[in-house]
């Protein structure tokens, strides 16, 4: 497809399950963003990957969550042992340029997860 | 850190009239690009507009503007001859140096255009 592509649309799992996101970017980007946003905020930042490394994990707000991106495409962002604060909406951005560039970041429709 | 505010949590205009958004932000880079995204109950982020800090040039995209104050660090977006469309959340957005270039946002202004 010619955007960023995110499954599942919404997701509800008990608190204590495991639960991954998957982020499908653009063809071809090189960066890679996920970004969590709670009801009523903006959303924030989580982790971001440039092809399969993970430069930047400092938004990763506890150990229980991880994220991976194997072969610099497909990335997955696995939550752990679920709480109900980790309800939000999961949001995964492509970039097509690395660097300080004006290029701007293509988002996904999110994926909605309640945890209950 | 950086710090994006958006005093406005909602605003609402007549639709054909003029509405403009508020933004401020704090940083010490010198360098660095800004954004508005609109973001429709569909929740996909698309972007609306995009600054560059270093262009004094305010950036134009079809109806909507901006107006940058660099030295008050201010980026106000003005939407003209509103549209039922432009319903939506706007979020005003930074990027600056660093090993990431990711997004900072505000909290957002819920925009309703009135009939």
């Amino acid at each position: 497809g010619a955007g960023v592509s995110q499954s599942p649309r919404y997701k509800v799992a008990k608190r204590g399950q495991d639960v991954a996101l998957r982020c499908d970017p653009i063809s071809g980007h090189v960066s890679l963003f996920w970004y969590q946003q709670a009801l009523g905020q903006g959303p924030e930042f989580l982790t971001y990957f440039q092809n399969e490394a993970q430069l930047d994990k400092s938004g990763l707000p506890s150990d229980r969550f991880f994220a991976e991106r194997p072969e610099g495409s497909v990335s997955t962002l696995k939550i752990q042992r679920t709480q109900q604060e980790d309800s939000a909406v999961y949001l995964c951005a492509s970039r097509g340029g690395v660097g300080m560039s004006n290029q701007p970041q293509h988002f996904g429709d999110g994926t909605r997860l309640s945890i209950l | 850190a950086q710090t994006v505010t958006q005093s406005q949590p909602e605003m609402s205009v007549q639709e054909a009239e003029t509405v403009t958004l508020s933004c401020t932000y704090d940083t010490s880079e010198s360098d660095y690009y800004l954004f508005w995204y609109k973001q429709p109950p569909s929740r996909q982020m698309i972007l609306v507009i995009r600054q560059e800090a270093y262009k004094q040039q305010n950036a134009t995209e079809n109806r909507f503007s901006v107006n940058f104050q660099k030295a008050a660090k201010s980026f106000s977006l003005k939407i003209s001859d509103s549209q039922l469309g432009d319903a939506a959340m706007y979020f005003c957005a930074y990027t600056g140096g660093g090993s990431n270039y990711k997004l900072t946002f505000g909290k957002g202004t819920l925009l309703t255009v009135n009939p």
